[in-house]
């Protein structure tokens, strides 16, 4: 059973564009996590963001959190094509251990 | 190591068979981690270890999957008498801060005949 769910499921932009990613989740954090994994590879970790932060940047990515909304969102800016991949977010409940991930979001980029 | 490792990296089996799928967390890394992912979806958990202690084994889909960290280190998977439906990626990740930001192996794609 999965908490996150994302929306959209697939998203198709132009490279140069943004690409946004929402994610939605049911239960209280520590934290959200966001990973991207490309067709027939592992998870790659892009960014954490803790329950006390609401916004945090790394490189061109810009991760939100609002947790009274219990949503998230990932923006890639000026995307590029070898930004094609799915991506998740991950929550970690307050127990810890086990991360619940979203069903994900899968995003083309084209040249 | 630089990174999680997972090996094999492929395992075709014949239904009925024993698989062990292996995993080297990240030197130092306290926190293991099994997950199972099936196609198009997000990674379930399976079970999750503290040094050789394994703190969690609810996300287990049946008494044929056994995990196990003798040495709080290196991680085996088993899974006894694969059925079609094992069929899935298997992933593993360490962790080793207070934040448990989990690092991912390339995983292993298991495929049951």
């Amino acid at each position: 059973s999965q908490q996150g769910e994302e929306d959209p499921q697939a998203l198709s932009i132009q490279e140069g564009e943004n690409a946004t990613m929402n994610c939605s989740y049911k239960t209280s954090i520590n934290n959200l996590q966001w990973y991207r994994q490309n067709s027939g590879r592992g998870l790659v970790h892009l960014i954490l963001i803790r329950s006390n932060e609401r916004e945090k940047h790394s490189g061109r990515l810009r991760v939100t959190l609002d947790t009274s909304k219990k949503s998230s969102s990932l923006l890639i800016t000026a995307s590029r094509a070898a930004d094609t991949a799915s991506y998740f977010c991950a929550t970690d409940p307050p127990q810890g251990g086990k991360l619940i991930f979203g069903q994900g979001t899968e995003l083309s980029v084209k040249p | 190591g630089a990174g999680v490792s997972q090996s094999p990296r492929y395992k075709v089996a014949k239904r009925g068979q024993d698989v062990a799928l292996r995993c080297d967390p990240i030197s130092g890394h306290v926190s293991l981690f099994w997950y199972q992912q099936a196609l198009g979806q997000g990674p379930e958990f399976l079970t999750y270890f503290q040094n050789e202690a394994q703190l969690d084994k609810s996300g287990l889909p049946s008494d044929r999957f056994f995990a196990e960290r003798p040495e709080g280190s290196v991680s085996t998977l088993k899974i006894q008498r694969t059925q079609q439906e094992d069929s899935a990626v298997y992933l593993c990740a360490s962790s080793g801060g207070q934040l448990n930001e989990q690092f991912f192996g390339p995983g292993t794609r298991l495929t049951v005949l």
